[in-house]
């Protein structure tokens, strides 16, 4: 099965640099996917980390460590919009399964 | 990027009527689409997988037969929850994967659809 913890919420201020964590415990591994999702709306995939390091795209960054179980989702120049909850998922065979979710809120 | 649509967005029934949500891939071929469910508050738990021509496989407790899934074509699946009670509201999203891309792990999301039932 899997196992997929994340922080519930966590609060940051407007400009600042915020990193969510995510530690897993799974019988397979087929990857590791971060999702946005808006409250009342469906997640948006933000990155998808396979092999250990960082991948970078724009303010938000992904790494994963496998031989850990550990992941993180780096938020730089944060902005408003970026309230949102932060799904970690970890693929398996075909599937995906994910935690449940860190709310970020970002304050002015 | 890949586009997945669902319609109704929102939908309101009457307890014991049923209601079918559409996912459709609108850019792209989806062998493969997945339907979630998430009360407030929660994550994603995954109902079934639906594959194209065959039958869906559903995750434990997701009952078969209440639970309707049909992927007919390489674009479109559909969700009929039969005897829909109170118990059933929720939101519901599909999630497509692109068969020709390269990316094939990535799964991309509709927009969901709110069920409520009265």
């Amino acid at each position: 099965g899997q196992n997929i913890d994340q922080p519930t919420e966590m609060t940051a201020t407007e400009g600042a640099i915020v990193q969510i964590n995510c530690t897993y415990q799974t019988s397979g591994f087929n990857g590791l996917f971060w999702y946005q999702q808006h409250a009342g709306e469906a997640p948006t995939f933000l990155s998808y980390n396979v092999l250990d390091g960082l991948e970078e795209k724009g303010r938000f960054s992904s790494f994963l460590s496998r031989s850990k179980g550990y992941s993180y989702l780096l938020l730089k120049e944060l902005q408003m919009k970026d309230s949102a909850s932060y799904l970690c998922a970890v693929g398996g065979y075909s599937t995906l399964t994910f935690g449940k979710g860190t709310m970020l809120l970002v304050s002015p | 990027g890949a586009v997945v649509s669902q319609h109704p967005s929102w939908v309101i029934c009457k307890s014991g009527t049923s209601v079918k949500i559409e996912c459709r891939s609108l850019d792209f071929q989806a062998t493969t689409m997945f339907w979630y469910r998430q009360f407030p508050k929660q994550s994603l738990m995954l109902m079934a997988t639906s594959n194209e021509g065959s039958k869906a496989t559903y995750e434990q407790g997701v009952e078969k037969d209440k639970f309707l899934i049909n992927h007919a074509s390489l674009t479109l699946s559909t969700l009929t929850v039969t005897s829909a009670h109170p118990e059933d509201s929720s939101f519901y999203i599909c999630s497509a994967r692109d068969a020709t891309s390269g990316d094939t792990d990535t799964q991309y999301f509709g927009p969901g659809t709110r069920l409520t039932v009265l």
